[in-house]
């Protein structure tokens, strides 16, 4: 059973630029969810992904977007970067049901200059 | 929004203590978890316990879904216990949840 896997682990972008994260889900988990730690805070639930279609969001302006594959597999885009979008983008996944376990990957550390 | 409020904010123990560690929320949930994110920023999910107590090892966690608390003791604490323990609830699936902001433990040899 393969984990949750994120790519890349470090991405260094300047303010205005575009960025694309990506995360494989635990195999057998059709639901995948993104969020946003800040240094020092828990971290933040920027949107979750089921069955390919957007299922929630958080407090996070439009130009964070989404998608998920078939394969369950997701993407986070973040266009228009701003200094305060630096932090670590975890992703998570679970089967989608209303009990069951969150599984996080080891995040993607965005440094944005 | 749902608040979630942990305590204390930063502990300091010797190997070999005792802790407890507290999360309460502003209103009724559905799911509660508690993680530990490792130094190196992994979140493992340590228990899912909307109610009641669960054991595994030397941890263990009781949520008092009435009264809005979940407590996480961890007995005969180990260097390796070092890191932020975070309890996350949510009134949908486990996936859409709030984070409190963490208890940072350090656990000196």
């Amino acid at each position: 059973e393969t984990g949750v896997t994120q790519s890349p682990t470090h991405l260094i972008k300047t303010r205005g630029q575009q960025v694309t994260l990506r995360c494989s889900s635990q195999s057998g988990h059709n639901t995948v969810s993104w969020y946003q730690q800040a240094l020092g805070q828990g971290p933040q639930f920027i949107f979750q992904y089921y069955r390919e279609e957007e299922n929630g969001r958080g407090n996070f302006p439009p130009r964070f977007s989404g998608l998920q594959f078939p394969n369950y597999s997701s993407e986070l885009n973040v266009n228009a970067l701003e200094l305060d979008d630096s932090a670590l983008y975890l992703c998570a996944s679970s089967s989608g049901a209303s009990h069951e376990k969150l599984f996080f990957g080891s995040g993607t550390q965005l440094s944005v200059l | 929004g749902i608040q979630v409020e942990q305590s204390p904010p930063d502990l300091i123990l010797q190997e070999g203590a005792n802790s407890t560690l507290r999360c309460n929320f502003s209103d009724s949930v559905n799911n509660l978890q508690w993680f530990h994110q490792n130094p190196w920023g992994q979140l493992i999910n340590l228990f899912y316990i909307p109610s009641g107590t669960k054991q595994n090892g030397r941890l263990s966690a009781t949520t008092v879904a009435t009264e809005r608390y979940s407590l996480l003791y961890i007995s005969s604490s180990q260097t390796t216990d070092s890191g932020v323990y975070f309890c996350a609830v949510g009134v949908s699936n486990a996936g859409k949840s709030t984070f409190g902001d963490g208890t940072t433990l350090t656990v000196k040899p």
